[in-house]
Order: C-alpha cells, then structure tokens, then sequence
C-alpha cells in the first residue's frame, strides 16, 4: 500500500549519541519534508527536499542535517542528540501540483516521538 | 515575513453545536488554504482544502469560506461529534519556484458528550 513510513516509532537514547530517524514514502512523491512538533502543538519546517540532491533548511533552526540520495528515502541525522532535541518528529511528502494549480497536499507519516535522557 | 494566525487556541463546545476555526494570512500571493486535523497521537490528515478562485466549499458536516480581500479564511463544522475532537491546522500555500505551505499554531477542538 501506497504510504509514508517513519521509524523508528519511539526512540530514547543518551545525550551525546548519534541517531538517524528514518523516513520513506511509497507514492513517488518528489518534495518531501520534517517537521518538528511537540505533542498537538505548532508545526515546525526544519527540513525539506525538492527531490534527489536537494535539501533546504527550513523556518525553525535545526541541528539536524538530512539527505536524499533517493527519491523514497529522506532520513535525519542528529549527530549529537541533547535534552533540548526531545520532540515528536513527523515526515512528510507531496507531488507537485500540475502547471495551472497551487494545491500542495501533504501526506504525513506517523511519526518518530524522540526521548533524549 | 509569511505567517498564519489561527484562532482560537482551544474551543470547548457541547456535542451537536457549530464549531468554527479562523485564520488569516499575511502573503496576498497564497492560492491554497488546506485544513488538517491530527487526532492524539495521530498524524496530521488532510480534511478540506480550498483554492483561491472559491469563496465556499462543503463537504457534509465540515464547510471553508475564504475571503481573500481581507485574507480570512474558516473552518465551520456543524453537528459536531466527540470524534471531531482533535488539532486542527489551517494552513496557506503559494508558489514560490517549489511551492511553501505556512501552517498556522493550531486549535485544540474539544466535544463534550
């Protein structure tokens, strides 16, 4: 089935360490994104790709960096995770509208809540 | 720069009764004002959308208007059910070269039984 996958689902790890949470989306999308959102609150772009070897900061600055070396897969790596990184951290992708429209629906994955100790 | 305000912050209403979400929006360039609600520990869905050249759109219990002289926009839900109960998101979207979607801080909707 068509979707947007995020693992791992919840990950508590120690500061210092190096994580990547993963992200891959089966619909052929060609933008793809990551927001940082804590629980039912404000979402905040970090990251974004316009497609293979694009990658854009977003709004909210991040310490985050990510790649795309395929269209599917868009993982984030913190390479020294802090308390301060805590957050749920949601993927998501879009296709481009055709020429003559400006709708730009995101399919959002589930997700990745991000415990640092 | 671009942002979206949304109010309220959070909405308490008896089952049955209307519920209604504002936004307004500050890029006169926006052209797609998409509506998402994210249910606890849930993602944020896609509900309602409505494009620029729309003044109203329903879909059963769920109705956008927007204004575009004074860049307002709304989120109405009529009849409403404990299910409604969730985050809702407005969004606005402009073509900027790759396009950019601006959310707003959301509306937490409760539904009482």
């Amino acid at each position: 089935e068509a979707d947007i996958y995020q693992t791992p689902r919840y990950l508590v790890i120690g500061t210092g360490k190096k994580i990547t949470l993963e992200c891959s989306q089966t619909m052929g999308h060609d933008k793809m994104y990551w927001y940082q959102q804590d629980p039912g609150m404000e979402l905040h772009l970090i990251h974004y790709s316009y497609g293979v070897n694009s990658t854009e900061k977003g709004d909210l600055s991040s310490e985050s960096t990510v790649s795309r070396i395929r269209t599917e897969h868009f993982p984030l790596t913190l390479e020294s995770a802090r308390p301060s990184h805590t957050s749920q951290y949601l993927c998501a992708s879009t296709t481009p509208p055709p020429r003559d429209r400006e709708d730009e629906k995101l399919f959002f994955g589930s997700g990745t809540q991000l415990s640092v100790l | 720069g671009e942002n979206v305000e949304q109010h309220p912050s959070t909405l308490s209403v008896q089952e049955g009764d209307s519920a209604v979400i504002k936004c307004t929006y500050s890029d006169s360039a926006s052209n797609y004002f998409p509506w998402y609600k994210q249910e606890l520990g849930k993602r944020p869905q896609l509900i309602i959308d409505i494009r620029s050249n729309v003044g109203e759109k329903k879909d059963q219990r769920i109705a956008v208007t927007l204004n575009k002289t004074a860049k307002h926009f709304s989120l109405h839900i009529t009849e409403t059910q404990p299910e409604d109960s969730a985050v809702y998101f407005c969004a606005a979207s402009r073509v900027t070269g790759g396009f950019k979607t601006i959310f707003g801080a959301g509306t937490r909707l409760f539904v009482k039984a």
